[in-house]
């Protein structure tokens, strides 16, 4: 499958602040890359699906207009966590739909203090 | 999108053999099942895929019956450092449609 980064990998920001998460496909030209969220001791939750050149489509109950996600390039998917609060602190996934079926980046962990 | 279920967790000893059973009553015809590990704070990792009958690689071996309505992961002689979380998951492959996670069964594997 394709070799997927994801950066940072760990993340400790205040309250009120925006982070932003990349993901990116290294060797393979990704059109569609999906964001996932994982609370301790639960399975990955699916976020949203991000398209290139197009708008992200988010599952039922995430707030677009808090976890914005660009895909500009065929290569990278940005999610950005705004106006982060303590309630946002998770381990967020990326994953990347390649010709082989699906590959996870290693995630980061976002602390919100 | 068919839905699985798996055992919410298992114990093993090193040594032994675990075998995980996912049932997945709605599986369509186009769909592959698929394995993944998942190790604390760490993303998902491919472990083994399979459309029907039996599929072996160098880490699992994974088992289908002729309804596939359940698989069967094998995990031969497992170690400590095959404790993790594993889930079982169902689609059809095609580029760009969204993979959605079940609960995942919990291995813990003791000396």
């Amino acid at each position: 499958g394709a070799v997927v980064s994801q950066h940072p990998s760990w993340v400790i920001c205040k309250s009120g602040t925006s982070v932003k998460i990349e993901c990116r496909s290294l060797d393979f030209q990704a059109t569609t890359m999906f964001w996932y969220r994982q609370f301790p001791k639960q399975s990955l939750m699916l976020m949203a699906t991000s398209n290139e050149g197009s708008k992200a489509t988010y599952e039922q109950g995430v707030e677009k207009d808090k976890f914005l996600i660009n895909h500009a390039s065929l290569t990278l998917s940005t999610l950005t966590v705004t106006s982060a609060h303590p309630e946002d602190s998770s381990f967020y996934i990326c994953s990347v739909s390649d010709r082989v079926g699906y590959t996870f980046g290693s995630g980061t962990r976002l602390t919100v203090v | 999108l068919a839905k699985t279920t798996q055992p919410i967790s298992m114990d093993s000893y090193e040594g032994q053999e675990v075998n995980i059973t996912c049932s997945h009553n709605n599986i369509a015809t186009n769909d592959y099942i698929t394995w993944y590990q998942q190790f604390p704070s760490q993303g998902p990792r491919f472990i083994i895929q399979g459309y029907k009958t039996k599929v072996t690689n160098e880490v699992a071996s994974l088992f289908i019956p002729a309804d596939r309505k359940s698989s069967t992961l094998s995990l031969p002689r497992v170690s400590l450092s095959d404790t993790a979380v594993y889930y079982c998951l169902v689609a059809d492959g095609a580029a760009g449609n969204k993979l959605t996670f079940g609960g995942g069964t919990r291995v813990l594997v003791k000396p």
